[in-house]
């Protein structure tokens, strides 16, 4: 089955930095990469996705960078604000698995003023 | 998403009590996942269902059942509680053939005693 490591666990930036959130997958299969964002008491909700035929997504503050030959792909968010203070969390799709999603371990974002 | 449902939010039980989690969607989708969510350990897989008359075992099945009565509504069982089952459970749903994206329930947050 795939296997996705999350690092780091914990970030804190200054607010209007910028926040990097890294994942390593470990089956080449895996051919789709959603990140979701869950703030406190609330629902994980899809934030940006990428699949494996693109390298990079962006939308507004929000870019995910995709290497297949290393297996791995990150969540950049730019000039960051209170508001993205939560937990993010990597997947990857498994194609011929079943089609199950495997989901790091998470990264909690705080963005002090 | 408004769209996915679950009862109750919150349940407070005993150890050694059955008790069963709901999920209804609106969403027309026809596969649907139980996830439960532990700190640290992010999002894992307990059942899935690609159709009504599909039904898969996650990573962490143990202690679990499902039944998927409808498309449109899946439930998860415990048959006899324990403590450490205590935690976030969420449901999720996906179209097929669709890219894998999942989209989640408000969440029941189960405590056994």
């Amino acid at each position: 089955g795939e296997n996705v490591e999350q690092h780091p666990s914990t970030l804190s930036v200054q607010e209007g930095d910028s926040a990097v959130i890294k994942c390593t997958y470990s089956d080449s299969a895996s051919n789709y990469f959603p990140w979701y964002k869950q703030e406190l008491g609330k629902r994980p909700q899809l934030i940006i996705d990428i699949r494996s035929n693109v390298g990079e997504k962006k939308d507004q503050r929000i870019a995910v960078t995709l290497n297949k030959t290393a297996k791995h792909f990150s969540l950049h968010i730019t000039e960051t604000q209170p508001e993205d203070s939560a937990v993010y969390f990597c997947a990857a799709l498994l194609t011929g698995g079943g089609n199950k999603l495997t989901f790091g371990t998470g990264t909690q974002l705080k963005v002090e003023l | 998403d408004a769209d996915v449902t679950q009862t109750p939010r919150n349940r407070i039980t005993k150890t050694g009590k059955r008790i069963m989690l709901e999920c209804s969607q609106t969403k027309g989708h026809d596969r649907m996942y139980w996830y439960r969510q532990d700190p640290g350990l992010g999002l894992r897989l307990i059942y899935y269902s690609f159709d009504v008359k599909d039904i898969n075992k996650g990573e962490i099945s143990d202690g679990y059942s499902v039944s998927r009565q409808a498309q449109a509504k899946f439930s998860l069982s415990l048959e006899s509680a324990i403590p450490n089952q205590t935690a976030l459970y969420f449901c999720a749903t996906s179209i097929a053939g669709g890219p894998g994206t999942q989209y989640f329930g408000p969440g029941t947050r189960l405590t056994v005693l």
